[in-house]
Parts: C-alpha cells; structure tokens; sequence
C-alpha cells in the first residue's frame, strides 16, 4: 500500500512551457485535492475531485487544469507555465468513511524561471 | 470566509520544554479542526483533530480543544523533544463540505537538545 504518489519530486520549467503534474493513489479513495505551499501562506486549495469525472475549483483555480478520468489518478496540467508558479504542490485523498482526514503525497517542488 | 490564523514561528525550544502554538479561525457553520506536522522534505501528515466544540484531540502528547466560543485550537504538549522539530499547520475543513481545507501559515518548531 504506497498511499499518496506523486512525480516528479522535483521539476524545473521555462515561463510557457507546460507539464503535468502526476499524482496517484491506491487506497481507493473517492476525493482527491490538489494544493499549493507558499512561504508564509500555508497550503491553499486549488482543484479538488468527488469521484471519477468530478472536478471543481477551490482558492486558486487560475492557470490550473485537471480530469479524474479513473478513481486511482488525479493529474495536475498547467498548459502555460508562469514564474508565480512557482511552489510546492501536494496531492492529498480521502476516503469515503473518513469525513475529515486527508493523506498527503510527499510533494512536487516546481520551478518556473 | 473560512480562515486560520496561526503563531508566527519560528519557536524555538529547549527539551523537555512545553509547547504551545496558538491558532485561531473564522468560519461559517460547524468546521471541523486539524493540526497537520510536516516533518523535512515529506507531506503533510495529520496530527489530532477535533470534529465539534469542546472536543479535545490527542495524539502523542500533543493536544488541543476546539474552544468556539474563543475560536481557538490551540496546540499544546507538555515536554517536546528534538524528534517533535518540524513545521505544524492548524487547518479547518467547511462543514458542509469536506473536501474544502483552509490551512494557516505553518509555525516552525525548532527544539535543542
């Protein structure tokens, strides 16, 4: 049981470039979220799925595209890459019995220069 | 809107120390509340919850009570030792909806042997 993947650990862009970000889990979990961690910001929501081919948008959508086409994936694309991308994004799951805990994955730090 | 508000770091202590990390929030309805540690170079794992006022969540002598009439969660432990060096978040999750996480800012705990 691996829990929360995520890859790359760590990944390095041109400004217009674009990359997916992946994240993976297989503890059949029916949400998944994804987050953004700023220096003295904390972590803020950015999309955040219910199930399979259910998305919706949490704190800061912009410049952010994801599909849950399977229950396990949950990827992450941004489709043009700006400098205030730059951070570390977490990928976290929860069950459906388990109304308030989320499992984090361990993290990817993207640079965007 | 739902917001947390958390002590600036970082706090640093020596062994056997006590700790506390204030935390305090905003929000509509019932929320439920976290303390979340992020240990170095990993995610984000969940420390105690509490999921209505009064409620204390425990868990490896740290505590904290869900005090709604003061807004608080404040995070206590009464002897930390060097392992308990990390960065703790206190977050809250909407009450009618728990896929939305609103985290404070991260107080970095620094202890010396």
């Amino acid at each position: 049981n691996a829990g929360v993947t995520q890859t790359p650990k760590f990944q390095v862009l041109k400004t217009g470039q674009s990359m997916t970000l992946q994240c993976a889990q297989d503890m059949n979990h029916e949400y998944m979220s994804w987050y953004r961690q700023d220096p003295g910001m904390g972590l803020r929501l950015i999309h955040y799925s219910v199930g399979a081919g259910i998305t919706d948008q949490g704190e800061v959508p912009n410049g952010y595209n994801v599909s849950r086409s399977t229950t396990e994936d949950f990827p992450l694309r941004l489709l043009s890459a700006a400098p205030s991308q730059t951070s570390v994004y977490f990928c976290a799951s929860r069950g459906e019995g388990e109304t308030d805990t989320q499992y984090f994955g361990p993290g990817t730090r993207l640079t965007v220069l | 809107g739902n917001s947390v508000t958390q002590m600036e770091g970082p706090v640093t202590l020596s062994e056997e120390a006590f700790l506390t990390i204030n935390c305090t929030y905003t929000a509509t309805g019932y929320p439920s509340l976290f303390w979340y540690v992020q240990y170095p170079g990993e995610g984000l794992q969940l420390l105690l919850k509490a999921t209505k006022a009064d409620d204390k969540g425990s868990n490896k002598g740290f505590e904290a009570t869900y005090r709604k009439e003061t807004t608080s969660f404040h995070l206590e432990k009464g002897s930390v030792q060097v392992s308990d060096s990390a960065v703790y978040f206190c977050a809250l999750s909407e009450w009618d909806n728990f896929n939305k996480f609103y985290f404070g800012s991260g107080t970095k705990l620094n202890v010396k042997p």
